[in-house]
């Protein structure tokens, strides 16, 4: 099935720094990819659809100038979580879509951020 | 619009005995429904999906659901629980009409009891 990688699985900062979330499809091409935010015990929520080429589509309440999400190839979307708060602590799932037609999604191994 | 709603945040049953996570889901048009495994800091898995073929759907490990739309259910099954199982298990509906969101319920934790 088709591969999607997330890095860094783990990191922490410091109050007030940024933080960049890789997310990559290995060996298919995404030209749509979802990042969600899961609270501990909780479903996941979707905050942001990552069209290539294209601005990010945010979810009502989502921050855009907090959490800037780059599509800038059809294998990469980037987070990046601006001045990072204790907060924004939580785990980032993101995932991609392999063909339009199924609505299946394949998910990343998520990144927890712990902001200190 | 789309929601979905799972019965029972948490199950537990007994190693072999049967399990049954409930997924009721709301959409407007007709649905693709998914099943969703999570382990502890992980990303999902899939499980299974419905796309409208067979309304009894099987997938990994095991597990099968059935799209029932008078019901408007996608339930999950798995005739004899292995320790393995115990995880976070997520329905999600996408309507075919929307490809951009994949909603997902609130998802239910099953334990397995030795």
């Amino acid at each position: 099935g088709a591969v999607v990688s997330q890095h860094p699985s783990r990191v922490i900062c410091k109050s007030g720094t940024s933080v960049k979330i890789e997310c990559r499809s290995l060996d298919f091409q995404a030209t749509t990819m979802f990042w969600y935010r899961q609270f501990p015990k909780q479903s996941l929520m979707l905050m942001a659809t990552s069209n290539e080429g294209s601005k990010a589509t945010y979810e009502q309440g989502v921050e855009k100038d907090k959490f800037l999400i780059n599509h800038a190839s059809l294998t990469l979307s980037t987070l990046t979580v601006t001045s990072a708060h204790p907060e924004d602590s939580s785990f980032y799932i993101c995932s991609a879509r392999q063909a339009a037609n199924t609505g299946e999604l394949f998910f990343g191994e998520g990144s927890r951020l712990t902001v200190l | 619009a789309q929601s979905v709603t799972q019965l029972g945040s948490h199950v537990s049953v007994s190693e072999g005995a049967l399990v049954l996570l409930r997924c009721n889901y709301s959409s407007s048009v007709p649905p693709y429904l998914f099943w969703y495994v999570q382990y502890p800091n992980q990303g999902l898995q899939l499980l299974l999906k419905y796309t409208s073929a067979a309304t009894l759907v099987k997938g990994i490990n095991g597990f099968e659901a059935e799209f029932k739309k008078s019901e408007t259910s996608f339930h999950l099954t798995k005739p004899s629980a292995h320790m393995s199982d115990a995880a976070e298990y997520f329905c999600a509906v996408n309507a075919k009409t929307s490809y951009d969101k994949v909603i997902f319920g609130p998802g239910t934790s099953l334990s397995v009891i030795p």
